[in-house]
């Protein structure tokens, strides 16, 4: 059964329309995060959710908003995507199970078309 | 210098052979990760390791914590292996997770 899950899978917005992807869990991982990977590059962090606190990283742009209401959902939020924000999605949670014992899950992306 | 290193960065095969591709890192980590990303598609977790070695069929993942590097091994690889084999870490101090640039991999038939 899945455990991460993205929706939708393929999304396609228009120039400068707001669009919001979606990520769901049902592990109970208190850490969430959303990487963007374009093509043939590695996958970009950028932000990640500790429970309810929300870290941005330094670079991430100001268009890129998330939103986590709740423990099993996070959502990103691109409110005016540019062409160079087509590119892969990627959600992944964690949890410290013990001290010794660390669970992580990737979701399997979704990819988004700005046309 | 990335903090995640793997190669090759390509490799061409052919069907039958085992496969190697190797990762190295250099900062504390949690965990170690296997990914596999097939062209325009998603990725799949194949193996999560903080120690030892881990199997999956034809799958085999080794982690050396002490000099900081693992191995994917394929064998008897197959067309259907073609892909891209990412490694990523989660680092120990924040919990984000650095990814090395992949592994593209051809098996030819």
């Amino acid at each position: 059964d899945a455990m991460v899950i993205q929706n939708p899978r393929y999304q396609v917005t228009q120039f400068g329309k707001p669009v919001t992807l979606s990520c769901s869990q049902t592990l109970n991982h208190n850490v969430m995060y959303w990487y963007q990977q374009k093509s043939s590059q590695a996958p970009k962090l950028l932000f990640h959710y500790y429970d309810k606190d929300f870290n941005n990283e330094a670079d991430t742009p100001d268009n890129f908003q998330s939103r986590r209401p709740n423990t099993s959902f996070c959502f990103l939020d691109i409110r005016s995507p540019g062409l160079g924000d087509a590119a892969m999605y990627l959600c992944a949670t964690s949890t410290q199970l013990s001290v010794s014992s660390y669970e992580q899950y990737f979701g399997p992306g979704t990819r988004l078309t700005v046309t | 210098k990335n903090e995640v290193e793997q190669s090759p960065q390509n490799l061409t095969a052919q069907e039958g052979e085992f496969i190697t591709i190797n990762c190295s890192y250099s900062v504390g980590i949690s965990a170690l990760h296997w990914l596999q990303q097939h062209p325009g598609g998603g990725i799949v977790s194949l193996f999560m390791l903080s120690s030892g070695k881990k199997k999956h069929g034809r799958l085999i993942a080794t982690i050396n914590i002490q000099e900081k590097h693992s191995s994917l091994h394929i064998t008897a690889s197959h067309p259907r292996d073609s892909a891209v084999y990412i490694c990523a870490v989660t680092m120990n101090r924040d919990d984000k997770i650095i990814f090395g640039k992949g592994t593209r991999l051809h098996i030819l038939p």
